[in-house]
């Protein structure tokens, strides 16, 4: 079955930039899609389409997809983008969603 | 705005079957697909079914393809989930999520707004 791999974790400080990565055989051609989950509550979308920004979502958020990785940018980290963050695509043929293991962001 | 609200999960014993009931608002419903997404506990997210908007095209994981039955009522608003002979590996917050995708009848296979989540525990 198809796979998406994220590291596990990542850790930042206050203001720095976090970046996020995403690698699957199909994203060439399929979309990279972000979401932002904190303990005890549903993902949150925080990019779309690779690099598009849901309106309401800061413009710190920000995505690129170059090859089979997508990247998701969190520039000048706060506390509160403390949280796991999830790439997801679909498989080749479009009928399949995947996710991503997840990637806790820790900001230091 | 748009609301997404599930409900049905509980305490189910091993082999039983069970039907989830996602009922949203806010938004025409009949434009969009439909997925549900569960996430075992302390796990990652894990995509499980799609419907199309009009409910004539579903599609399942493979791990839950023949267990799993995924329908629409577009008259009542409402995206189900049935779950046949439960596992214990099927514990986990069930959530309903709307495709992003406006006017794609089989989506665009993200999710911009989601339920709460419904749990549902597999034990005897």
């Amino acid at each position: 079955s198809y796979e998406l791999t994220q590291p596990p974790s990542v850790s930042v400080s206050p203001g720095q930039t976090a970046r996020i990565t995403c690698s699957g055989d199909a994203l060439p051609i399929q979309y990279a899609h972000w979401y932002q989950q904190k303990p005890g509550q549903a993902p949150i979308l925080v990019i779309y389409k690779d690099s598009e920004r849901p309106s309401g979502i800061p413009e710190r958020f920000s995505g690129s997809s170059s090859g089979t990785t997508g990247t998701l940018t969190i520039t000048g980290v706060q506390a509160e983008d403390e949280a796991d963050y999830y790439c997801q695509s679909a498989d080749r043929s479009g009928t399949s969603g995947v996710f991503g293991g997840g990637t806790k962001l820790t900001v230091l | 705005q748009v609301q997404l609200v599930e409900s049905g999960g509980g305490v189910v014993q091993p082999a039983r079957s069970l039907r989830l009931s996602c009922t949203v608002s806010g938004f025409t419903f009949s434009h969009y697909a439909m997925h549900w997404v569960r996430q075992a506990p302390g796990k990652e997210l894990e995509w499980v079914a799609i419907i199309s908007s009009d409910g004539s095209d579903q599609h399942y994981a493979d791990s839950v393809k023949g267990r799993f039955t995924i329908s629409r009522d577009n008259s009542k608003n409402t995206v189900s989930l049935r779950i046949s002979s439960l596992r214990a590996e099927d514990t986990a917050d069930y959530y309903c999520a709307r495709d992003g995708g406006l006017a794609v009848a089989n989506g665009d296979f993200y999710f911009d707004y989601w339920g709460q989540g419904t749990r549902v525990t597999v034990s005897s």
